[in-house]
C-alpha cells in the first residue's frame, strides 16, 4: 500500500539557517505529493504540492521537488524564520491522502 | 467565506458518554473527511463522504459513526466514548478526490475522554 516516511523531529534551528526535512514515499501508481503545515493550535494548511515527476512546488520560500527516481519529496528553505516554527507533514494522494507522522520544527532567534 | 469550521473546540467526556462533532464548509465541496491526530501517529482517516447522503470507512472507523445529510455538513458521532478516543479531531473538505486535490482543514476539536 501507499505510505510516507519523514524524518523524525524535533528539529531545532537558529534563525536564517538552512532547512531540509526529508520525505520518502511508497506508492503503487503515480501519486500527487504535498507538504502541509500546522501552526500551534491550528489545523493543517497546504504549504505546497507537486502533481507529477520533476515538478517543483514552492511557497513562502519553501521548495520541494518530486523525484520519482528516488521516491522523495524533500522540503527545503534557504533561510528559516522564527515564524516558521510549526509541524510539517508530508503526504501523498492517489485515492486517499496518506500522511507522514509529522516533523516538528523550532526556530530560535 | 469561513472555510471549514468545527464545533465544539474542546470537550471533556466520561467513558460511555456520547457526543457529536459538527463540521461545516461553505466552499460547496463534494468531499468531506474526518481525521484523528495522535502524538507520533500523524493523521489517520476515520470516515469520509463523497457527497450528500454517502459515507465510507477510512483507516480507523471503529467506534465512530458519521452522517452527511446536507452537503455542507459532516457529523462525527461517538456513541459510547472510550479513553482511546482521546485525540484531536480534524475535519477537511475538497472539491474532488482525484490525486492532486487540496484538502482544506478545520481548526480541530480537542476531545478528552476520562
Amino acid at each position: 500500500g501507499n505510505s510516507v516516511t519523514q524524518m523524525e523531529g524535533p528539529v531545532t534551528l537558529s534563525e536564517e539557517a538552512f532547512l531540509t526535512i526529508n520525505c520518502t514515499y511508497t506508492a503503487t501508481g503515480y501519486p500527487s505529493l504535498f507538504w502541509y503545515v500546522q501552526y500551534p493550535g491550528e489545523g493543517l494548511q497546504l504549504l505546497l504540492k507537486a502533481t507529477k515527476a520533476d515538478d517543483k512546488g514552492s511557497n513562502k520560500g519553501f521548495e520541494a521537488t518530486y523525484r520519482k527516481e528516488t521516491t522523495s519529496f524533500h522540503l527545503e528553505k534557504g533561510s528559516v524564520q522564527v515564524s516558521d516554527s510549526a509541524v510539517y507533514f508530508c503526504a501523498l494522494s492517489e485515492r486517499a491522502l496518506n500522511f507522514g507522522k509529522g516533523t516538528s520544527l523550532l526556530v530560535t532567534p | 467565506n469561513a472555510g471549514v469550521t468545527q464545533t465544539p473546540k474542546f470537550r471533556v467526556l466520561k467513558t460511555g458518554q456520547s457526543m457529536t462533532l459538527l463540521c461545516a464548509q461553505d466552499m460547496n465541496h463534494e468531499y468531506m473527511y474526518w481525521y484523528r491526530q495522535d502524538p507520533g501517529m500523524g493523521l489517520r482517516l476515520i470516515h469520509y463522504s463523497v457527497g450528500e447522503g454517502t459515507t465510507a470507512k477510512g483507516e480507523v472507523p471503529d467506534g465512530y459513526n458519521v452522517s452527511r445529510l446536507k452537503k455542507q455538513n459532516f457529523l462525527l458521532g461517538l456513541e459510547s466514548a472510550a479513553p482511546s478516543q482521546t485525540s484531536v479531531y480534524f475535519c477537511a473538505s475538497s472539491y474532488g478526490r482525484r490525486g492532486g486535490e487540496t484538502q482544506y482543514f478545520g481548526p480541530g476539536t480537542r476531545l478528552l475522554v476520562l
